[in-house]
């Protein structure tokens, strides 16, 4: 039982690039989310998912994309990454939108 | 929309004190807070969640207390130990999501325990 995993744990990009954070979950998990964390701010909901092909905005989603093709896997598309997005970015897994949440360990953006 | 605030921002104890760390929200409908605890370079581990029903929660040395009505909640930490240093959160899980939000979180407190 893994729990939460994230890839890649460190990455730096140029301004302008794309990618896709990676997140999975083996505990069969409904509900599925992204946050961003920055210092003095706390984390910031980006997007949510509450099952397999629904998701929603969070607080802070301009952009970002996310796709739930299936219970386990939920990325993160930086679609043009911007320095505003260095970031550490956290995904979290919870059997509900109110239980306990389960988070990665995290991935370390640097957007140059 | 609700905002968390944590007091204080950081603190050091040393070893054996026991100590209260403090959350405060703007909005007292909310379904549940909890706490976390975050070691540096690592994801959140929840520590306590308490129900919007609830008073308090207990878990082993840690004690997790909810005033709803007032919009806050205390994390006591007895006979704390080196082992505890570590950045604590509390977030809270609003009634209503029309700010996109889910779990509201809080800064943080950054505890130091010194041997």
């Amino acid at each position: 039982n893994a729990g939460v995993t994230q890839t890649p744990k460190f990455q730096v990009l140029k301004t302008g690039q794309s990618m896709t954070l990676q997140c999975a979950q083996d505990m069969n998990h409904e509900y599925m989310s992204w946050y961003r964390q920055d210092p003095g701010m706390g984390l910031r909901l980006i997007h949510y998912s509450v099952g397999a092909g629904i998701t929603d905005q969070g607080e802070v989603p301009n952009g970002y994309n996310v796709s739930r093709s299936t219970t386990e896997d939920f990325p993160l598309r930086l679609l043009s990454a911007a320095p505003s997005q260095t970031s550490v970015y956290f995904c979290a897994s919870s059997n509900n939108g109110a239980a306990t949440q389960y988070f990665g360990p995290g991935t370390r953006l640097t957007v140059l | 929309k609700q905002e968390v605030t944590q007091i204080p921002a950081a603190l050091s104890v040393p070893e054996g004190e026991n100590l209260v760390l403090n959350c405060s929200f703007t909005d007292s409908a909310i379904y549940n807070l909890q706490w976390f605890r975050q070691d540096p370079g690592k994801g959140l581990t929840s520590l306590l969640l308490i129900q919007s029903s609830q008073r308090e929660q207990t878990s082993g040395r840690l004690n997790a207390s909810l005033d709803k009505s007032s919009g806050r909640s205390t994390l006591y930490i007895a006979a704390s130990q080196p082992g505890d240093s570590a950045t604590y959160l509390c977030a809270v899980k609003p009634f209503w999501n029309n700010y996109g939000q889910n779990f509201v979180f809080g800064p943080g407190t950054r505890l130091s325990v010194l041997p």
